[in-house]
């Protein structure tokens, strides 16, 4: 059973990048595709983008000029990075595994808060 | 304002069955897999129904997904208090190339 791991920093400064990494285990990194949603404060959810093990990746066409998700198979995780950050951006962001069949997100991580605020 | 379209709130006693509807387009639901998604306060969303009425190990077959056309239908039944949660309908948009949730429907037990 694939497990994630959220970590990072839950406070970050307007015009600053966030940065979020994803600990995965109990899987292969080539059996699903790796990826990010975030959830305002009593909002609903949005996805922002996904990486495969290969390296490539899908963004969201609303924050591709600002989002690079990565991926680092030796170390089994993965990577978002979210620069230029304004209050808009303070959210709940979940790493998920995505599905590469039916585009299910069958696996999420805990979540991190992430708060933009000088 | 979501792509897919679902009831902010529904509500049903304890013991009947509730229906929440999530309704797209043939770009997303029309031609693809729709998934759902039960939400508790304070905790990540887990997968409920995926590939359109599909379960997960562990999830009750009190829980099921169906499709027509372009829209999606979860229904629970034998409703009990600790199914209260957000439920989110999911799909992959084949235009706009992005995966699309509808804005959840908030599940109250009466």
């Amino acid at each position: 059973q694939v497990q994630l791991q959220g970590s990072g920093p839950g406070l970050v400064k307007p015009s600053e990048t966030l940065s979020l990494t994803c600990n995965v285990s109990g899987g292969s990194m080539s059996s699903h595709y790796w990826s990010w949603i975030r959830q305002p404060p009593g909002q609903g959810l949005e996805w922002i983008g996904y990486v495969f093990y290969s390296g490539s990746t899908v963004y969201s066409p609303s924050l591709r000029s600002r989002v690079t998700i990565s991926v680092d198979t030796s170390k089994n995780q993965f990577s978002l990075r979210l620069n230029s950050v304004t209050a808009a951006d303070t959210a709940v962001y979940y790493c998920a595994s995505l599905s590469t069949g039916d585009m299910s997100f069958d696996y999420w991580g805990q979540g991190t808060l992430v708060t933009v605020s000088s | 304002q979501s792509v897919l379209t679902q009831p902010p709130s529904v509500s049903a006693a304890p013991g009947q069955k509730v229906t929440i509807s999530c309704s797209g387009s043939t770009s997303n639901i029309g031609n693809n897999y729709v998934s759902w998604y039960q939400q508790f306060p304070g905790t990540a969303p887990k997968l409920l129904i995926y590939d359109n009425n599909k379960r997960p190990s562990g999830i009750p077959d009190r829980f099921s997904g169906s499709k027509s056309g372009s829209s999606a239908t979860l229904g629970i039944t034998g409703l009990q208090t600790g199914d209260e949660a957000d439920y989110y309908c999911g799909a992959w948009d084949s235009s706009l190339s992005v995966v699309v949730f509808g804005g959840g429907t908030k599940l109250t037990v009466l």
